[in-house]
């Protein structure tokens, strides 16, 4: 079945650094591609998404590019920002049926220090 | 223009009861899924409805069911709650045909 693989976190890093959180996934046929991020105590929000190969998602500074030849949908930053301290996930959309089921990586915790 | 909205946010049961969950999709939107999130770990997908009726499903057991009204707002309902219940529920609203998911806060479910 479909699945996501992301890096173990959490990843700390001091403001202004560079930032690349890595995703790979498995799955059949063409799926859309996500980054989700979760602040405490929070639902899930949409950070950016990416439809077919080559595509690059991005918003708020950060962006990933769907890569099919491997597999793999990585999250950038240029400069993190200590509100970007969060918990961010990996997901693919299958698209089967016409509905958009989910399948999330575990997630990756950031914590961005002074 | 209010996003998807999610009730109770926590609850506390004890374990054999019976607990429900409502959610009120987004505006415009057709289709609600559930994912269950326990603590670290990421959301799982237990079922979508589209049309009132279930579409798809994950491997949840016959204990989790839901329904789906006709203003599209749906109800997830766990019977003979375990501790293992305890988790984050999340509801997800989209437009069906469409890939792009919203989410709401989480109903939070502590089973004693």
């Amino acid at each position: 079945g479909d699945s996501v693989t992301q890096m173990e976190g959490p990843v700390t890093l001091s403001e202004e650094a560079f930032l690349t959180i890595n995703c790979t996934y498995t799955a059949t046929g063409y799926p859309s591609l996500f980054w989700y991020v979760q602040y405490p105590g929070e639902g899930l929000q949409l950070l950016l998404k990416a439809t077919k190969a080559d595509d690059k998602g991005s918003n708020k500074g950060f962006e990933a590019t769907y890569r099919k030849e491997t597999t793999s949908f990585h999250l950038e930053k240029g400069s993190v920002q200590v509100s970007d301290s969060a918990v961010y996930f990996c997901a693919l959309s299958d698209r089967k049926g016409g509905g958009n089921k989910l399948t999330f990586g575990t997630g990756t915790q950031l914590k961005v220090e002074l | 223009d209010a996003g998807v909205t999610q009730s109770p946010t926590h609850l506390i049961k004890t374990r054999g009861q019976q607990v429900t969950l409502r959610c009120s999709p987004k505006s415009g939107h057709d289709t609600v899924s559930w994912y269950q999130q326990a603590l670290g770990q990421g959301p799982q997908f237990i079922f979508q409805y589209y049309e009132e009726e279930e579409r798809q499903r994950g491997n949840f057991p016959d204990r989790f069911s839901g329904h789906q009204f006709p203003n599209y707002s749906s109800e997830l309902n766990v019977n003979a709650l375990l501790l293992g219940d305890s988790a984050l529920y999340l509801c997800a609203s989209s437009l069906q045909g469409t890939t792009e998911a919203f989410f709401g806060q989480g109903t939070r479910l502590t089973v004693v």
